[in-house]
């Protein structure tokens, strides 16, 4: 079936560039999309990119995709002790349902 | 900003006992969802409902699940005996019609069951 991967930890530094992989399976994917989940608090819509567009720059994020290799990522810029929390990629079917990564904990090292 | 918005924020409850999670959708919003996510692993869809039926649902959403929208604000989910494994926390989420729609998402509720 579908299925989206992400890689569990990302550990960087503050200042510097953190950069979240995400591969998916279905490639009538219209939508991929980037949520943040703030412990204990819901999930935040921060960015998408359309399957026909391979980049958007939205300030400091910046999403990159592959629609050969269905390949996706989330650069954010200058990264900050606030940008703490796990990231979610999700693919969105044709259906409309949302098919999920696990999630990737962004660790902040000052 | 319009939200989508859910009661209770954590509900304790015993097994075997019935719960109803709420949710108070974007109010032009016309396709509901909810979601699950057990602690540590990968949110779930659940269900997605719209025109007051069941568009689509998971192998997760069996006969103890059922959802309902009362009185045409409220969206509710209700798990009638709980058992340990549907401790988790459970999304609603709305979006409106058109051919770009995002969902929205709510806090979430955090379901124990005990």
């Amino acid at each position: 079936g579908e299925d989206v991967e992400q890689s569990l930890f990302l550990s960087v530094r503050e200042g510097d560039s953190s950069v979240i992989n995400c591969t998916y399976t279905d490639s009538s994917s219209t939508y991929l999309y980037w949520y943040k989940q703030e412990p204990g608090a819901g999930l935040q819509l921060l960015t998408y990119i359309f399957s026909n567009m391979d980049m958007k720059q939205d300030q400091r994020l910046t999403v990159l995709l592959n629609k050969k290799d269905k390949h996706l990522s989330l650069r954010i810029a200058d990264t900050q002790t606030g940008d703490s929390a796990i990231y979610f990629c999700a693919a969105r079917r044709e259906n409309y349902q949302l098919i999920w990564g696990a999630g990737t904990k962004l660790i902040i090292k000052p | 900003e319009p939200e989508v918005t859910q009661t209770p924020s954590h509900q304790v409850t015993q097994m075997g006992q019935e719960v109803i999670l709420r949710c108070v959708p974007i109010s032009n919003h016309l396709y509901f969802y909810w979601y699950r996510q057990i602690l540590g692993q990968k949110v779930e869809f659940l269900v997605s409902f719209y025109n007051n039926e069941i568009s689509e649902k998971s192998e997760i959403f069996d006969d103890q699940f059922s959802v309902e929208r009362p009185d045409g604000s409220n969206f509710t989910l209700k798990i009638r005996s709980t058992k340990l494994e549907d401790s988790a926390m459970y999304f609603c989420a709305s979006r409106g019609a058109g051919a770009y729609n995002e969902q929205f998402f709510g806090p979430g509720t955090r379901l124990t069951v005990l």
